[in-house]
Formats: structure tokens, C-alpha cells, sequence
């Protein structure tokens, strides 16, 4: 069974610019979450989707955003690029809808923003 | 808000030693908590998890309790592995997932 997707792997920007990320779930998972890993901090959780809709969102700027489409997939746009956007941006999935239920991650996206 | 502390923030052990991980949480009003490994430049493979109303989870030579009433988890890792130098970060789910900062452990050949 294949597991968590995302892509690219890695991502250049400058500043201003806009980046797209994708995610695709476990097959049978309907909810999809996103998180920031900035170097030499912990992970903070970003956006939270599940059946299409925004169940949660984490303490960051509008110009984080994102979408979940009919097959679960997703994407996590981040708008006018700043240099402290530069993380490591994972993407994981969890067949539960209540609560968080177990995690699945991805491998990230590496986003550097020059 | 929830605040999730895991001591130590790094740990360097000799091959065959067990490993003791602490996480700490500040609201007992949780789903669940979950124990994770992060290899370097890496996602996040999921260890353990336990529901709020257990008590602990082993899975081969892991054990993580659970004291909700207290905020606390303890990970332990028996007979420890070169392979297991990893970073290991708890989680506590309270509609959304907290993560403590991770224990950088280091096992030594």
C-alpha cells in the first residue's frame, strides 16, 4: 500500500514568489494535515482538511492556504514568500475524523525561499 | 493553549543501554498521544500510539506509558541500537496534534 505523497521534493523560491505543495493520502484517508518544520525548531501544525473543508488552522498569516479536493488530495499554497518560510513542509493523513487518530507523514517538501 | 516539553533535548548512550524519553503536556483534555521517529532530513514514522484511556502501548522492544492526569508520557526504548539514533518527538492530540520539540538520541557503537 502506498503511503503518504507529497511533492516536489524540493523547492527554490525568492522572495515574494509563490509556492504550491502537494499532498496525496493514504488510499481510504480522508483527512489530510499539514505542518512546518523550520530548522532547529518543532513541527507547527498548519492547516487541517478533511472531507474537503478546513477543520482547523494553526496560529500562522492568511497567506498560508490550502484546498482538499474530491480524491483527498491536497494542496498548501504559500503566497508572497518570505525568507523565514523556509522549512521542511510535511504533509500527513489519518483515517479518523473525530480526533487526530494516528498520523501518517510524508517524506516533506524542502522549501527554500532565497 | 497546549504546550508539549520533552527533556532531555538530547541524549548519547552506549549500544545495548536502555533509553528513557519524557514528554510533558500542560492540558489532560486529550484524544490521545502518539510517539514518533524522525530520521534526519526525513518525515515522520509513527512508534506508538495510546489512546487517552490506556494506560500503555509495546510494540517489539518499545514501551510508552500514559499518565494523563499528570501530563506525562515516558517512552522506553530496551536494548538500545546504533539504528535507533533518531530524533523522537511526542504528539498529544486535543483536535489537533502538539509537538514537543523531540529528544535527539544518539547510540553509540
Amino acid at each position: 500500500e502506498a503511503g503518504v505523497t507529497q511533492s516536489p521534493t524540493h523547492l527554490i523560491k525568492t522572495r515574494g514568489q509563490q509556492a504550491t505543495l502537494r499532498c496525496s493520502p493514504i488510499s481510504g484517508h480522508t483527512s489530510v494535515y499539514w505542518y512546518q518544520q523550520a530548522l532547529g525548531l518543532g513541527l507547527q501544525f498548519l492547516l487541517w482538511y478533511d472531507e474537503g473543508e478546513e477543520r482547523n488552522r494553526g496560529n500562522f498569516p492568511p497567506r498560508f492556504s490550502g484546498r482538499q479536493f474530491p480524491n483527498y488530495s491536497s494542496e498548501l499554497n504559500v503566497n508572497a514568500l518570505e525568507l523565514e518560510d523556509s522549512a521542511l513542509y510535511l504533509c500527513a493523513s489519518s483515517p479518523d475524523r473525530v480526533s487526530t487518530g494516528e498520523l501518517f507523514f510524508g517524506e516533506g517538501s524542502r522549501l527554500t525561499v532565497l | 493553549k497546549q504546550e508539549v516539553t520533552q527533556i532531555p533535548a538530547a541524549l548519547s548512550v552506549p549500544e545495548g543501554e536502555n533509553l528513557v524519553l519524557n514528554c510533558s503536556f500542560t492540558d489532560s483534555a486529550i484524544y490521545n498521544l502518539q510517539w514518533f521517529r524522525q530520521d534526519p532530513g526525513k518525515g515522520l514514522t509513527s512508534l506508538l500510539l495510546i489512546q487517552s484511556s490506556q494506560r500503555e502501548q509495546t510494540s517489539g522492544r518499545l514501551n510508552a506509558s500514559l499518565d494523563k492526569s499528570s501530563g506525562r508520557s515516558t517512552l522506553y526504548i530496551a536494548a538500545s541500537q546504533p539504528g535507533d539514533s533518531a530524533t523522537y518527538l511526542c504528539a498529544v492530540d486535543d483536535y489537533k496534534l502538539s509537538f514537543g520539540a523531540g529528544t535527539t538520541v544518539t547510540v553509540r557503537a
